[in-house]
């Protein structure tokens, strides 16, 4: 069984400022892990995927995130935040060998401030 | 863009009423899902396809029933509608893989249907 925690229902975080955004994820079997981004009224876009080659990712937009199995974590992270940035963002799981069937965590809104 | 097309839109219903939403794709992708997406749940799977005719429940498929007779639509229906199941309605696709690989595949989201049930 699959399940993820995201940290924080909402960030706020100055234009120019690092985004952290957490996620820790349990999982069975050797996970595949997904972060979304959704922007208002639209559908959800994939940032990036980790599928078991390098542990750090690199998405769209200069967002970023590290698999770190002895921690359970798969932070997104960029260095420095646009006020188009500003959106909800869903970080996901799906096992190996599964149907394939992502576990989404319940989102964090991240606020983007001049 | 995945050609991932839901209809319709927006729709407001009457409780009791039957209700189907329909996701069209042209990218032949062998999987199709319906989730649901509620304020501090993030999304929740409603039933998923493998194939055509092939569908299975999800996390909270109770009120929901699904038909896939071509590769390209998926249908969810909502037999008799209820205030609960007022919310947004997205349809996602994906290649889907076998054995080792299955699980691999991200999910490409269609727009959305804002469904309300007065």
């Amino acid at each position: 069984a699959q399940s993820v925690t995201q940290l924080g229902s909402h960030v706020s975080v100055s234009e120019g400022a690092l985004v952290l955004l957490r996620c820790n994820y349990s999982s069975s079997v050797p996970p595949y892990l997904f972060w979304y981004v959704q922007y208002p009224n639209q559908g959800l876009q994939l940032l990036l995927k980790y599928t078991s080659a390098a542990t750090l990712v690199k998405g769209i937009n200069g967002f970023e995130a590290e698999f770190k199995k002895s921690e359970t974590s798969f932070h997104l992270t960029k260095p420095s935040a646009h006020m188009s940035d500003a959106a909800e963002y869903f970080c996901a799981v799906s096992g190996r060998g599964s149907q394939g069937n992502l576990i989404f965590g319940k989102g964090t809104k991240l606020s983007v401030k001049p | 863009d995945a050609g991932i097309t839901q209809s319709p839109r927006h729709k407001v219903t009457e409780t009791g009423t039957p209700v189907t939403l329909r996701c069209h794709q042209t990218e032949n992708h062998r999987y199709m899902y319906w989730y649901r997406q509620d304020p501090g749940h993030g999304l929740r799977l409603i039933h998923y396809s493998y194939g055509v005719k092939d569908t299975d429940k999800g996390e909270v498929s109770d009120g929901y029933s699904v038909s896939r007779s071509k590769t390209e639509d998926f249908l969810l229906t909502l037999e008799s509608a209820t205030s609960s199941q007022t919310s947004v309605y997205f349809c996602a696709i994906s290649e889907g893989l076998r054995g080792a690989n299955r699980g691999r595949h991200e999910q490409f989201f269609g727009p959305g249907t804002r469904l309300t049930v007065l």
